[in-house]
């Protein structure tokens, strides 16, 4: 049972332009979501969080919406950067320092 | 501040024997996450610790064990190796936030394990 779903396996964006990465999520429990970037050998980066008393939080570039009724969210990053090329992990869970449920990932090809 | 440390980096089994795991929870933290990782998918809860105690734990068979020991540092334990438990385990380490936001789990590099 895939409690947290990413639909696109990639992306492929053009460096300066806004990425768009989407996730939901079925388990109506769950109460924190983030999303992690992760590079090849290396372990998942933290970026940013969102509770579900919010439906925006922003850091920067990244920015993630979270729709409760939709149970969806997404991270944009804006200007794209090629550095940002990684895999990006949507993540939920139930409480504020309990287990992670990942998405599958979706791999962010940003071109310069 | 050094992250979050894992040994070994790679690691080659052959099938039934055992394998321990190590990691090093970021300075100040008490909770240790460990996460498998197979290829093309996002990584799968296995245990969680705090303060030494079991305080989670994912789907995953008896053959998988952890502890966490009183300087927070953890080991993760798989016995009967089998092809499938092939994989990058990951340790996540966080603190509590005392209630002021979620307790961000960080993530070190992981082990390859591979199971031959």
């Amino acid at each position: 049972d895939q409690q947290v779903k990413q639909n696109s396996p990639s992306l492929s964006v053009q460096e300066g332009r806004i990425s768009i990465l989407n996730c939901d999520y079925t388990n109506s429990m769950f109460d924190y979501f983030l999303w992690y970037k992760k590079y090849p050998a290396e372990g998942p980066t933290f970026l940013i969080s969102i509770s579900s008393i919010k439906d925006k939080n922003e850091d920067g570039r990244f920015t993630v919406f979270l729709n409760k009724s939709a149970k969806h969210l997404s991270l944009h990053i804006v200007p794209s950067q090629p550095g940002d090329s990684a895999v990006y992990f949507c993540a939920a869970s139930r409480t504020s320092y309990g287990k992670l449920t990942f998405g599958q990932g979706t791999i962010l090809t940003v071109h310069p | 501040d050094a992250g979050v440390t894992q040994s070994p980096t790679h690691l080659i089994k052959t099938r039934g024997q055992q394998v321990t795991l190590r990691c090093s929870p970021i300075s100040g933290h008490k909770s240790v996450s460990w996460y498998q990782q197979v290829l093309g998918q996002g990584p799968q809860f296995i245990f969680q610790y705090y303060e030494k105690e079991e305080r989670g734990r994912g789907n995953f068979p008896d053959r998988f064990s952890a502890r966490q020991f009183p300087n927070y540092s953890s080991e993760l334990n798989v016995n009967a190796l089998l092809l499938g438990d092939s994989a990058l385990y990951l340790c996540a380490s966080s603190s509590p936030a005392g209630g002021l936001g979620t307790d961000t789990q960080y993530f070190g590099p992981g082990t390859r394990l591979t199971v031959l």
